[in-house]
């Protein structure tokens, strides 16, 4: 299968900083890209939906001036937690498609925590 | 909305055991149905898909059958393994998504451990 490939794997923050994640297609292009959070053991929540080239979709309860979402080219989304707090401490996922009706690759995860 | 219902856990399991995870949905139309797999501290895997009703997705010895009269996508192997120890996720894709890219609704995921 196509393979996405998330940076870092793991972080640890202060409180207040800012944190960006990565999320890269290795072998396709990615016209869609999604972010999940997973709080420990339980399921993932979509948070948003990024196309290539245009704003990112937010789900409802979930801060947009938070959770600062680019998607500026076919291979590449970032997901920036802004002045993060200790409950933005979570597993963070992404996922990438290459067109309508076609499979989602998962990332495999970033651990934030904040400390 | 669409939602997804599964077997709450943790399952633990003897080597060779017999494994079922119960998986129901909600849906309008005729959603595509998934399970996934997550190891610890990585991502999620595809396991399996079925796309339509009666379909069954297969892999690596777990199956599952897309079961629209019980609106169901239980999980099973036959004989597991300690390897098989992970969370597993059942999914669907949302039917009203067609045209665009997969919307996914997760379960709440199922904690399988598998002792020698």
């Amino acid at each position: 299968g196509a393979v996405v490939s998330q940076h870092p794997s793991w972080v640890i923050c202060k409180s207040g900083t800012s944190v960006k994640i990565e999320c890269r297609s290795l072998d396709f292009q990615a016209t869609t890209m999604f972010w999940y959070r997973q709080f420990p053991k339980q399921s993932l929540m979509l948070m948003a939906t990024s196309n290539e080239g245009s704003k990112a979709t937010y789900e409802q309860g979930v801060e947009k001036d938070k959770f600062l979402i680019n998607h500026a080219s076919l291979t590449l989304s970032t997901l920036t937690v802004t002045s993060a707090h200790p409950e933005d401490s979570s597993f963070y996922i992404c996922s990438a498609s290459s067109g309508p009706n076609t499979e989602a690759f998962f990332g495999q995860g970033t651990r934030l925590t904040v400390v | 909305g669409n939602s997804v219902t599964q077997m709450e856990g943790p399952v633990t399991l003897s080597e060779e055991a017999f494994l079922t995870i119960n998986c129901t949905y909600t849906a309008t139309g005729y959603p595509s149905l998934f399970w996934y797999v997550q190891y610890p501290g990585e991502g999620l895997q595809l396991l399996l898909k079925a796309t339509k009703a009666d379909d069954k997705g297969s892999n690596k010895g777990f199956e599952a059958t897309y079961r629209k009269e019980t609106t169901s996508f239980h999980l099973e192997k036959g004989s597991v393994q300690v390897s098989d120890s992970a969370v597993y996720f059942c999914a669907l894709s949302d039917p009203l998504s067609r045209g665009s890219a997969r919307q996914l609704t997760f379960g709440s995921g199922t904690q399988l451990t598998v002792l020698p």
